[in-house]
């Protein structure tokens, strides 16, 4: 299995900051990387298909970059609703997903 | 809109079956492709498994001897049976839509299985 190692594991952080949030996959992924968000008892919901792929409906202060085995999601300006659990998502060979960043208020 | 609802018992026994429903509303199960998802105490997340569009299935191999993806299309329902579980199949376990190439797109808010005697 493919091992995604995500970084950090935590994040505080205040409204109108730039965070970022980091994937590296045990082997090249071929841009098959996602980012989800999830809230408490809540569906997660899919913000990043395929490393830069913005799904419909996603706020473009949503970004994704990276190749290889890194990737990288980017919140150019955090706002209120943006707290909550992020986590990344392989689909190159058989699913597996990171251990998720839990984005706090500072 | 695509809607996926998780149903079960919330309690099963250890080397019982646990058995859940996924309910699907606003799109046919016989397109595309549709997994269950588990998320362990701690926050690990595991892809169990999915069944197409076909009702062809695929398996994590970790899980293969015990694990069951069928579906009824005349409800417009898939579901997951995994046999023999043990404490350690305690999660929440999630259904999602997962078309190819893109991933889990639509995802049910899970359902928390707690194994216990």
């Amino acid at each position: 299995d493919i091992q995604m190692t995500q970084s950090p594991s935590l994040l505080s952080a205040s409204v109108g900051d730039r965070v970022t949030i980091n994937c590296k996959a045990s082997q090249n992924i071929n841009k098959y990387l996602n980012w989800y968000q999830q809230k408490l008892g809540e569906a997660p919901k899919l913000l990043i298909y395929n490393t830069n792929n913005l799904q419909t409906g996603i706020p473009s202060r949503f970004s994704g970059s990276g190749s290889g085995t890194d990737y990288t999601l980017t919140i150019s300006s955090l706002q209120p609703e943006d707290f909550g659990t992020y986590f990344c998502f392989q689909h190159n060979s058989w699913p597996t997903f990171g251990a998720g960043t839990k984005l706090e208020l500072k | 809109e695509v809607q996926l609802q998780e149903s079960g018992p919330g309690l099963v026994k250890p080397s019982q079956s646990l058995s859940l429903t996924c309910s699907v509303t606003g799109y046919s199960i016989t397109s595309n492709y549709w997994g269950w998802i588990r998320k362990f105490p701690g926050n690990k997340m595991e892809w169990m498994g999915y069944i197409s569009y076909s009702g062809s299935t695929s398996y994590n191999p970790s899980l293969k001897s015990r694990i069951s993806i069928t579906r009824d299309t005349s409800k417009n329902q898939f579901f997951l049976q995994l046999n023999s579980v043990t404490t350690e199949d305690t999660a929440t376990y999630y259904c999602a839509r997962s078309p190819r190439r893109v991933g889990p797109d639509y995802w049910g808010q899970g359902v928390m299985v707690t194994v216990s005697s």
